[in-house]
């Protein structure tokens, strides 16, 4: 079945500078890949997502890649703000009889200001 | 108004119990999930349902039953509760059996002691 690994567990940025969070996924079926953003104390929240005929797509200060071939997708979150401090979970999503979402284990980003 | 409610929010049981937690989404979604977040923060599928049809059961102990009783609610009971099950448990909405977008509730924090 799809599994999702994600790295690094902890990421501490100083306020300003960017983050980098990177998830590999190992079914190539897998077509959608969506990131979630949790704060304390409450549920994920989708942030971004993108689809596998997509290498990249931005959103403000967001942005995700995707590189198929390597099964890589990555998360930049550039010009760091202590709101940004959350837990950040990648996500796979494949068919498989029904779809299924697999998750990462979770990013804890601190911003420091 | 919330999208995706929960209640209750926190629930503290013995070993053996019977409990229930209630999901409601006013996002007019076709389709409604449960995860399990475990103390690692590991989010895991546990259910999904279509319009009331249940599509995924991720080989959940049948101590758990979901039950739709319409396409806006999905609530969980679980029988017989254990140790292990503490967790914080989360419904979900989305739009389509597709697995995207998924819209969280603020989650049941469920401690069995």
């Amino acid at each position: 079945g799809e599994n999702v690994e994600q790295h690094p567990s902890t990421l501490s940025v100083q306020e300003g500078d960017s983050a980098v969070i990177k998830c590999t996924y190992s079914d190539s079926a897998s077509n959608y890949f969506p990131w979630y953003k949790q704060e304390l104390g409450k549920g994920p929240q989708l942030i971004i997502d993108i689809r596998s005929n997509v290498g990249e797509k931005k959103d403000q200060r967001i942005a995700v890649t995707l590189n198929k071939t390597a099964k890589h997708f990555s998360l930049h979150i550039t010009e760091t703000q202590p709101e940004d401090s959350a837990v950040y979970f990648c996500a796979a999503t494949v068919n498989t009889g029904g779809f299924k979402t697999i998750f990462g284990a979770g990013t804890r980003l601190f911003v420091k200001a | 108004d919330t999208a995706v409610s929960q209640t209750p929010k926190y629930l503290v049981t013995q070993m053996g119990n019977d409990k229930s937690i209630k999901c409601e989404q006013n996002l007019g979604h076709d389709t409604m999930y449960w995860y399990k977040q475990d103390s690692k923060k590991f989010l895991k599928i546990m259910f999904s349902y279509n319009n009331k049809e249940l599509i995924i059961n991720e080989t959940v102990p049948n101590r758990f039953s979901p039950k739709s009783p319409d396409k806006a609610h999905l609530n969980l009971h679980i029988n017989s509760l254990e140790l292990g099950d503490s967790a914080v448990y989360f419904c979900a909405s989305g739009p389509a059996a597709t697995n995207e977008k998924l819209f969280f509730g603020s989650g049941t924090q469920l401690s069995v002691l």
